[in-house]
């Protein structure tokens, strides 16, 4: 089967860093990008960024730049979100998502999905 | 970046109803329009990509239409599993931006 597994719900305090991850199975991890995107609760989607692992080329929402780190581990076909100091604004639902392509319309998607990893930042 | 903005922000409908949502782009995307649909307590899923083209296993009750700045989602017969909140993508440039969402609730 084709699927992203992200790594389990985390409960943090404000000022901690995390490192959450979205793991590959079922297809060449490095000719897929990996994006992120962000679900506040009760809340709509937010595309944070994305990642090809092959290269590593890292393209980030200006809303999100210099707020997390994406970055991926291609002898893992893994992917990661990290935080260096997290705020409660952080507190969030995250998915992984995988794309075949930027640049063209009919691969520039999110047609597999991992299945959210929970983060709690709370004092 | 590019706004997307989706209307209505929920509905009411009934199971067979015909349910249509509509996105605006804030400048054309000629068509890098995707639809997603979320379930409660679940990840998105891809409906619809190149605003008019079904995703493999998708019922063919969902379909697509528009260019440009405009487009529509339009469900022909709604199911119970259809009640959920559709969401909008442009995919023309990065950062990819998300439509707020339409919740389609039962009546």
């Amino acid at each position: 089967d084709v699927q992203l597994v992200q790594s389990g719900a985390e409960v943090k305090k404000p000022g901690e860093s995390l490192k959450i991850s979205c793991k590959g199975s079922g297809f060449d991890f490095t000719n897929y990008w990996i994006g992120w995107v962000r679900q506040m609760p009760g809340k709509g989607l937010e595309w944070m960024g994305i990642i090809y692992p092959r290269d590593s080329d890292t393209r980030y929402s200006p809303s999100f730049q210099g707020q997390v780190t994406i970055s991926a581990d291609n002898s893992i076909s893994t992917a990661f979100l990290q935080w260096s100091s997290l705020r409660a604004s952080d507190t969030a639902m995250y998915y992984c998502a995988r794309s075949p392509s930027l640049v063209v319309a009919t691969r520039n998607i999110f047609d597999i999905w991992g299945q959210g990893t929970m983060v709690t930042v709370s004092s | 970046d590019i706004q997307m903005t989706q209307s209505p922000s929920s509905l009411s409908a009934s199971v067979g109803d015909r349910v249509t949502i509509t996105c605006r782009a804030s400048q054309s995307i000629t068509n890098y329009l995707n639809w997603y649909q979320q379930r409660p307590g679940r990840a998105p899923t891809l409906l619809i990509y190149a605003a008019s083209s079904l995703q493999s296993g998708v019922p063919s009750r969902f379909s697509g239409s528009g260019s440009a700045t405009d487009f529509t989602l339009t469900i022909s017969s709604l199911q119970p599993e259809d009640f959920a909140i559709y969401y909008c993508q442009q995919s023309y440039t990065i950062p990819w931006t998300f439509g707020q969402g339409t919740k389609v609730e039962v009546k």
